[in-house]
């Protein structure tokens, strides 16, 4: 699996928009990229993932740069409870059985600022 | 409401002890994982269960031992061989080996001293 990049932390205002920048250059053309967030204590949770075209559903945005070395995870309106660890993956896809490891990095630390 | 159970919480132990993790997920879910994190760190996988009756090492097996007897089940001992094992220890599934998301159980932190 391809290495990813991230910064080790990062705040934002609440109710602004959070961006978190995601490098992984050496991605290769069946890798994808996932997002988790793993509040405080507890068990990390799925978020997003995407090949290559743009993503979103109700948590967050997906931005896949053209070349797929970086990607932006976008929070569109940051809560409180937004305040985590978000880890960046890049892992083969679904359909690729025996490559079943998700490599969790150190993260970003997002802090939600009042 | 399905999901994924581990207990206890917290879990205390003397060195030289085995001790086992539980982890149940009703999610009817084919594949299961056992991850370990310590302090500041990302998670490290222990073992993997991609079926019923099979499992296989992860990165860092050593000092650990794990049965898959039930879907439902996946059990993680810590043996006394484990040289470090104070961490927090997290146990996923997902519906098949190969799928996208995992889902997370609460975590047990186990505490040896």
């Amino acid at each position: 699996d391809a290495k990813t990049t991230q910064p080790t932390s990062m705040d934002c205002a609440e109710g602004r928009a959070a961006n978190l920048p995601c490098n992984h250059s050496t991605i290769s053309g069946n890798e994808y990229v996932y997002w988790y967030r793993q509040i405080h204590s507890q068990g990390p949770q799925y978020i997003i993932h995407g090949l290559k075209n743009n993503e979103t559903n109700e948590m967050a945005s997906l931005i896949i740069t053209e070349d797929r070395k970086s990607s932006t995870l976008i929070l569109p309106h940051a809560t409180l409870r937004d305040t985590a660890v978000y880890y960046c993956i890049v892992r083969v896809g679904e359909s690729n059985f025996g490559n079943e490891k998700l490599t969790f990095g150190t993260g970003t630390r997002l802090t939600i600022i009042p | 409401d399905g999901g994924i159970t581990q207990s206890p919480k917290y879990l205390f132990r003397k060195e030289g002890q085995n001790v086992t993790l539980s982890c149940e997920q009703n999610l009817n879910h084919d594949a299961m994982y056992w991850y370990r994190q310590d302090p500041g760190q990302g998670l490290r996988l222990i073992y993997y269960s991609q079926i019923v009756n099979d499992f296989q090492k992860g990165d860092i097996a050593e000092g650990y031992s794990v049965s898959r007897e039930k879907k439902e089940s996946f059990p993680l001992t810590v043996t006394s061989a484990q040289k470090n094992p104070t961490a927090f220890y997290l146990c996923a599934s997902s519906i098949s080996a190969g799928s996208y998301e995992q889902y997370f159980g609460p975590g047990t932190r186990l505490t040896v001293t």
